[in-house]
């Protein structure tokens, strides 16, 4: 069974800072993946994901992934985090030709105005 | 336009007791997934379904649970004969179709006691 690793459990960072959370995920096969956002209070929704192509993919809210297929990785990078990006971020993944996806635990990440 | 609905929001029930957990998916979505997600976990698939039928329940952890889409719109997750560990957020998302973007509904939290 694949599985997906999110080692950051926990980021507390401030304002204006560059934040990288890491995402590694076992598949070696075709391997379509994807970044979730859960805001307090608020439901799950989608951020990003990766299909093919460019491996550098941009979402929403000025986030961007990087698919490195030698790492078997697929960070989550923003430039310049705000307060409002205050959340649970959740790494997926799922093989080509599969429907279900298997999620990361997990990252809380804390932003300090 | 709605989102996808989850009801209740939370049920309180006790050890042995059945439970029903409904999902209204987003309107014109045939694809419908069930998961379940534990304190500090990410969510976890438990079944999804692509218009009336289940095709694919090999998430569900036994023959305790059982899910229904007979019209191919609403679900039913039901949970027989329940046990301490079942209690969890139990999470709803609908899609286009099955390679389409999965959206969230806000959950419903299980304590079994």
């Amino acid at each position: 069974a694949q599985s997906v690793s999110q080692h950051n459990h926990h980021v507390i960072l401030s304002e204006a800072a560059s934040l990288e959370l890491g995402c590694n995920y076992s598949y070696g096969g075709t391997v379509n993946l994807f970044w979730y956002v859960q805001y307090p209070g608020q439901h799950l929704q989608l951020l990003l994901k990766y299909f093919s192509g460019d491996p550098l993919v941009k979402g929403i809210k000025g986030f961007e992934a990087e698919f490195i297929k030698s790492k078997f990785s697929f960070n989550l990078r923003k430039p310049s985090v705000q307060w409002s990006d205050t959340a649970e971020y959740f790494c997926a993944s799922r093989e080509g030709g599969s429907y279900i996806p298997t999620f990361g635990r997990g990252t809380s990440l804390i932003v300090h105005p | 336009g709605a989102g996808v609905s989850q009801t209740p929001s939370n049920k309180v029930t006790e050890k042995g007791k059945y439970v029903e957990l409904r999902c209204d998916p987003i309107s014109g979505h045939t694809a419908l997934y069930w998961y379940r997600q534990s304190l500090g976990q990410g969510p976890e698939f438990l079944i999804y379904f692509q218009g009336t039928g289940a095709a694919d329940d090999s998430g569900l952890p036994n023959d305790r649970f059982f899910a229904v889409r007979p019209e191919g719109s609403v679900s039913t997750l039901k949970i027989q004969r329940t046990e301490r560990g079942d209690s969890a957020v139990y999470l709803c998302a609908s899609s286009l179709g099955l390679t389409d973007t999965q959206y969230f509904g806000p959950g419903t939290r299980l304590t079994v006691l």
